[in-house]
């Protein structure tokens, strides 16, 4: 069975923080790697989709890769509480298949 | 511009009962889903198309039957409903990337389903 392993928390960081959510997998051969936000009573949306191995930077979020480690993670720099939400790790393992962790609930107190 | 759009966004029905759910995507993807969120919010995949062709079908009682009649549209319907089918479905899409892969999913609002 392929997993997806994300810690469910909640995580809580005062503001101003660095938020770290961390996610494993299992499938060695996945190559497409996203982590999506969803607020409380709507749908999941895109933060970053990462590839490769490092790491990819785009404003205050920052995605890691180590495929060898088969290990990705987000950070959330400046942590805002608005940034307070369910983080949901999500691994293309091949095709057309996604499977999403089940997610980490971060709050971020002002 | 709503880029996917399901209805209804809210359905409350006795068990037994049969409905469906429509979506349709305006993004010009090829590839579309069904994905089911439980109570404790884990997102599992149901169904997906691409191209009007089923591609993956999951775990999923025979009481769930997808139809897509074309690329922009995928519509599940649920048959002799049960108290545990009751949670929040989401329909999404994406783009094929050019290794046959899906890439970014986009969301619709999803459709809160209680069955009494």
């Amino acid at each position: 069975q392929k997993e997806v392993e994300q810690n469910s928390g909640p995580l809580s960081v005062p503001e101003g923080a660095i938020a770290s959510l961390n996610c494993t997998y299992s499938d060695r051969g996945s190559q497409s790697f996203f982590w999506y936000r969803q607020y409380s009573g709507k749908s999941p949306e895109l933060i970053m989709s990462i590839y490769s191995n490092g790491d990819k930077e785009d404003g205050r979020f920052t995605a890691q890769l180590n495929k060898a480690s088969q290990y990705v993670s987000l950070l959330i720099r400046d942590s805002q509480p608005s940034d307070s939400a369910t983080y949901l790790c999500a691994v293309n393992t091949g095709g057309f298949k996604t499977i999403f962790g089940a997610g980490t609930r971060l709050f971020v107190k002002a | 511009d709503t880029a996917v759009s399901q209805t209804p966004k809210y359905l409350v029905t006795q068990m037994g009962n049969d409905k469906s759910i429509k979506c349709e995507q305006n993004l010009g993807h090829d590839t579309m889903y069904w994905y089911k969120q439980d109570s404790k919010k884990f997102l599992k995949i149901m169904f997906s198309y691409n191209n009007k062709e089923l591609i993956i079908n999951e775990t999923v009682p025979n009481r769930f039957s997808p139809k897509s009649p074309d690329k922009a549209h995928l519509n599940l319907h649920i048959n002799s409903l049960e108290l545990g089918d009751s949670a929040v479905y989401f329909c999404a899409s994406s783009q094929d990337s050019p290794s046959g892969r899906a890439d970014t999913q986009y969301f619709g609002p999803g459709t809160r389903l209680t069955v009494l």
